[in-house]
C-alpha cells in the first residue's frame, strides 16, 4: 500500500494568515490526489482534486500543488471558517490511503 | 443535488455482520461509482471498496474476504456488509460518490453513521 504521512498533526495560526499543509506519498503517485477539509460533526468536503484543481464551490484561497511523491494544500488568508481537520487521498493505486489528517486551529 | 444517507445498526456484537445502507437521491447510482469508507477512533480514515455502475466491485485487500458491496437499482440504493467484526471495526463508516470519470476522488459524501462494535 502507498502510505501518505501528512503533516503537521497539527496546526495553530491566526486570522489573515497563509497556512501550508503537506502529505508525502512513499511513491510516485502522478498528481492523483484530493485534499478534503472536515469539520466537526460534517461529512469530509472535497477541496481539491488531480492535486490543483479545485472543486467547484471552494473558495479560490485554497489552492493545491506538487507532483512525484511530494504536495501542498495552501489556505491563504485563514478565516475563521478554515477551522477544521484536512487529510489528503491518494487515488494512483489500489488501496486507495488517506493522510492522518491536520487538525487546523485559530491562534 | 447529490446526496447520500448512511442508515444501520449502531451496535454490532462482535463476530456478528454489520450491515449498512447508502440512499441516494438526486443522481443514479447506475451512472458512475460508489464508495465505502471509514474513519476509525484516532481519526485514521481506510477505504473499503466501492461498486461501479455497472455493479462491478472493488475491495481493500485487508478486507477482501470480509466485505461484500451489493446495490439495489430499484431502490437507488447500495450497501455495505462486513462479517465477522471485532471491536476493531468501531468506526464511523461513511458512504460516497466518486468524481466524474471515477473512481477517484469522492465528490459527495453521506453524514456518516457510528457503528460500534461491542458485546
Amino acid at each position: 500500500d502507498i502510505q501518505m504521512t501528512q503533516s503537521p498533526a497539527s496546526l495553530s495560526a491566526s486570522l489573515g494568515e497563509t497556512v501550508t499543509i503537506e502529505c508525502r506519498a512513499s511513491e510516485d503517485i502522478y498528481s492523483n490526489l484530493a485534499w478534503y477539509q472536515q469539520k466537526p460533526g460534517n461529512s469530509p468536503q472535497l477541496l481539491i482534486y488531480d492535486a490543483n484543481s479545485l472543486a467547484d464551490g471552494v473558495p479560490s484561497r485554497f489552492s493545491g500543488s506538487g507532483s512525484g511523491t511530494q504536495y501542498s494544500l495552501k489556505i491563504n488568508s485563514l478565516q475563521s471558517e478554515d477551522v477544521a481537520s484536512y487529510f489528503c487521498q491518494q487515488y494512483n493505486n489500489y488501496p486507495n490511503t488517506f493522510g492522518a489528517g491536520t487538525k487546523l486551529e485559530l491562534k | 443535488e447529490v446526496q447520500l444517507q448512511e442508515s444501520g445498526p449502531g451496535l454490532v456484537k462482535p463476530s456478528q455482520s454489520l450491515s449498512l445502507t447508502c440512499s441516494v437521491t438526486g443522481y443514479s447510482i447506475t451512472s458512475n461509482y460508489w464508495g465505502w469508507i471509514r474513519k476509525f477512533p484516532g481519526n485514521k480514515m481506510e477505504w473499503m471498496g466501492y461498486i461501479s455502475y455497472s455493479g462491478s466491485t472493488s475491495y481493500n485487500p485487508s478486507l477482501k474476504s470480509r466485505i461484500s458491496i451489493t446495490r439495489d437499482t430499484s431502490k437507488n440504493q447500495f450497501f455495505l456488509q462486513l462479517n465477522s467484526v471485532t471491536t476493531e471495526d468501531t468506526a464511523t463508516y461513511y458512504c460516497a460518490r466518486y468524481g466524474y470519470g471515477g473512481p477517484n476522488w469522492f465528490a459527495y459524501w453521506g453524514q456518516g453513521t457510528l457503528v460500534t462494535v461491542s458485546s
